[in-house]
């Protein structure tokens, strides 16, 4: 079975940093792309970043370019998401999520970051 | 960026009832070179992850109910249910992966009448 778990979030003032982990297992986790995706409080789902399978390669929506770094480790199966200079609007549920293409098939459960002083 | 325009932002529908939702993308997601439509829908409930629901805008994922379905090309889709069932209440999301960013529509919120 798929799994993807989240970690690393909680409570964090303005201008802050923060770096979540995603564990992953069931599967070859190298054959995945995988995806941060939020959801803030009152809003819609906003994709956030995709890293490739070999991790040579990422994209990222523009409210987090220059202040999230995504990373992947293919030895330990997971996933990183370092979040810096944060702000109030970063403030969401983070799932990740992935698939063995851009199609995100799997997902985490999500965990909560909240950006307040 | 492609913008993902959905409507309506909610629909109420009685039990058995179908209902349809829309989504317009502000540009051509169908590529020449593989002849598909890079279109997911999916479908939230509160307290839970995203759950993929279609795919190639079309495609049903494994599980799901053949009830729900996806159609449409280029830049126009609907994603259609055609007997609504009480676990069918939910926010329901398109999603663009023809280019980066990955882009969401608003979201669906679906209501019983």
């Amino acid at each position: 079975e798929v799994q993807l778990v989240e970690s690393g979030g909680g409570l964090v003032p303005p201008g802050g940093s923060l770096r979540l982990s995603c564990a992953a297992s069931g599967f070859t986790f190298s054959d995945y792309y995988i995806n941060w995706v939020r959801l803030a409080p009152g809003k819609g789902l906003e994709w956030v970043a995709i890293i490739n399978k070999d991790g040579n390669t990422k994209y990222y929506v523009d409210s987090v370019k220059g202040r999230f770094t995504i990373s992947r480790d293919n030895a330990k199966n997971s996933v990183s998401l370092q979040m810096n200079s944060l702000r109030d609007e970063d403030t969401a549920i983070y799932y990740c999520a992935g698939g063995t293409s851009w199609i995100t098939r799997s997902w985490g459960q999500g965990i909560l970051v909240t950006v307040s002083s | 960026d492609i913008v993902m325009t959905q409507s309506p932002d909610s629909l109420a529908v009685s039990l058995g009832e179908r209902a349809t939702i829309n989504c317009k993308s502000s540009q051509n997601l169908l590529s020449s070179s593989t002849n598909k439509n890079y279109l997911a829908w999916f479908q939230q409930k509160p307290g839970q992850p995203p759950k993929l629901l279609i795919y190639w805008a079309s495609s049903r994922e494994s599980g799901v109910p053949d009830r729900i379905t996806g159609s449409g090309s280029g830049t126009d889709f609907t994603l259609t249910i055609s007997s609504l069932q009480a676990e069918d209440v939910a926010v329901y999301y398109c999603q663009q992966y023809y280019a980066s960013p990955l882009t969401f529509g608003g979201g669906t919120k679906v209501e019983i009448k």
